[in-house]
């Protein structure tokens, strides 16, 4: 079993299209981090939500972490070919060793 | 800073033969992760080092799989033998360090990864 959910797992869409993708867990996290890897390479780290209901703006990408600290959501407004990728969340509990669990991802396609 | 270095970068070998993958992760840090995706299973922690101590190798498949980091500037990853289903992407990564020194909060920098055909 996945400590961290993600959905949809797969998600094609046109260009300039809003959607939302979703890191669901049972268990509380410390902290959780969103990524996007493209073909080819490493995922990089967009942001990492700490509090709850906490939310963060970077551009047209919109995270928000659950008050119970338990989920965290994807928002992109107005999608672009360039949003392409796998976006992944990661989460951890803080204790002397932060060992990030990853979800499955969400694979994204954004239509010219 | 060059960033977290990883070769190679594709291998294709066949079933049987030894596998040594390589990692020189950012300088000054003092924390790796190896990490293994596929489909079917995504990102898998596979072990982590700490001050180049292996912590946790929990997620190492069997002992087919072998990993040191014998200074803070280079790791190894080695499956010997080899099978068809370790074919995957492997990925080292470093922690960001946390603000003012502080603990770090578990976000990484990764390598470009590994990819390993076995035939």
């Amino acid at each position: 079993t996945q400590l961290l959910e993600q959905s949809p797992q797969f998600l094609s869409i046109q260009e300039g299209e809003n959607l939302t993708v979703y890191c669901n867990s049972s268990s509380v996290f410390s902290s959780l981090q969103w990524y996007r890897q493209e073909p080819g390479e490493g995922p990089v780290l967009l942001v990492t939500v700490v509090t709850g209901g906490e939310v963060k703006k970077l551009k047209r990408l919109t995270f928000q972490f659950g008050d119970a600290r338990k989920d965290s959501s994807l928002h992109i407004t107005a999608a672009q070919p360039g949003d392409t990728g796998l976006y992944l969340c990661a989460g951890g509990l803080y204790g002397g060793s932060y060992i990030p669990t990853f979800g499955r991802g969400t694979s994204l396609i954004v239509h010219p | 800073d060059a960033g977290v270095i990883q070769s190679p970068r594709h291998e294709v070998t066949e079933m049987g033969q030894e596998v040594t993958l390589r990692c020189k992760p950012i300088s000054g840090h003092n924390s790796l992760f190896w990490y293994r995706q596929t489909m079917m299973r995504g990102l898998e922690l596979l072990i982590y080092f700490n001050n180049n101590v292996p912590i946790d190798d929990s997620g190492m498949p069997e002992d087919r799989f072998s990993a040191k980091m014998p200074n803070a500037s280079f790791s190894t990853l080695k499956i010997q033998p080899s099978e068809p289903r370790d074919s995957a992407v492997y990925f080292c990564a470093t922690p960001i360090p946390g603000l003012a020194g502080g603990p770090n909060t578990g976000e990484l920098f990764f390598g470009e990864g590994s990819r390993l055909t076995v035939l």
